[in-house]
């Protein structure tokens, strides 16, 4: 079993909308409703921005939103701003001893 | 305030040991499952282990699995991982990670990291 793939970046200028893909198996993104998006500036631990699929927690811009059609899990920022600018990553639940929970490649996403 | 506090990182030759702590604060430390995630210098991350409330649920990446042993001391309020057998590969910033809502399937708290090098 292997990482999620992401685009390795992304970038769009500010007040544009960039949407960032995370594509897995039926094993893991297809088969459960608990995708998680997380933001990582450099230096920095990683923030949850978005549980289960599409929901937001409590802080989260709602510029921020996430979608899933089959094994595949999406990343939207609507209204780039430049403090958007930091990696992301998804995540999926993959319920197996060995492989409970399965990050993705990691996307750069810029503001240009 | 809410928190997790890695400590215990640090230089160690390859075949080596090393012990990583996790500190919670904040909240009640028992009735929480809780998470090692790991990051390789400039790569992504990588989840490592996973041990339930209680220690009766514990889970390993392939990558650690019969090297690594996570534990929990839920009187002090502390998670641990018992890292042998070190490889190159094993060099990563190693975060403490859990959800603040039970049997939920993310990470919404994480502590800060702690750096494990092993090089000769």
């Amino acid at each position: 079993q292997s990482a999620l793939t992401q685009p390795r970046s992304v970038s769009g200028s500010p007040g544009q909308s960039v949407t960032i893909s995370c594509t897995g198996t039926s094993s893991d993104v297809g088969g459960y409703n608990y995708v998680s998006w997380y933001q990582q500036h450099p230096g920095k631990a990683p923030k949850l921005m978005i549980y289960d699929v599409s929901k937001r927690p409590s802080g989260v811009p709602d510029r921020f939103s996430g979608s899933k059609s089959g094994n595949t899990a999406s990343l939207t920022i609507s209204g780039l701003q430049a403090e958007d600018e930091a990696d992301y990553y998804c995540c999926s639940y993959a319920g197996s001893y060995t492989f409970l929970y399965v990050f993705g490649t990691g996307t750069k996403v810029t503001v240009l | 305030e809410v928190q997790l506090v890695e400590s215990g990182g640090g230089l160690v030759k390859p075949g080596g040991s090393l012990r990583l702590s996790c500190a919670a604060s904040g909240f009640t430390f028992s009735s929480y499952s809780m998470n090692w995630v790991r990051q390789a210098p400039g790569k992504g991350l990588e989840w490592v282990s996973s041990i339930s409330s209680s220690s009766s649920y514990i889970y390993y990446a392939d990558s650690v699995k019969g090297r690594f042993t996570i534990s929990r001391d839920n009187a002090k309020n502390s998670l641990y991982l018992q890292m042998n057998s070190l490889r190159a590969e094993d060099t990563a910033v190693y975060y403490c990670a859990m959800t603040t809502v039970p049997y939920n399937w993310y990470f919404d708290l994480w502590g800060r990291g702690t750096l494990v090098t092993v090089s000769s």
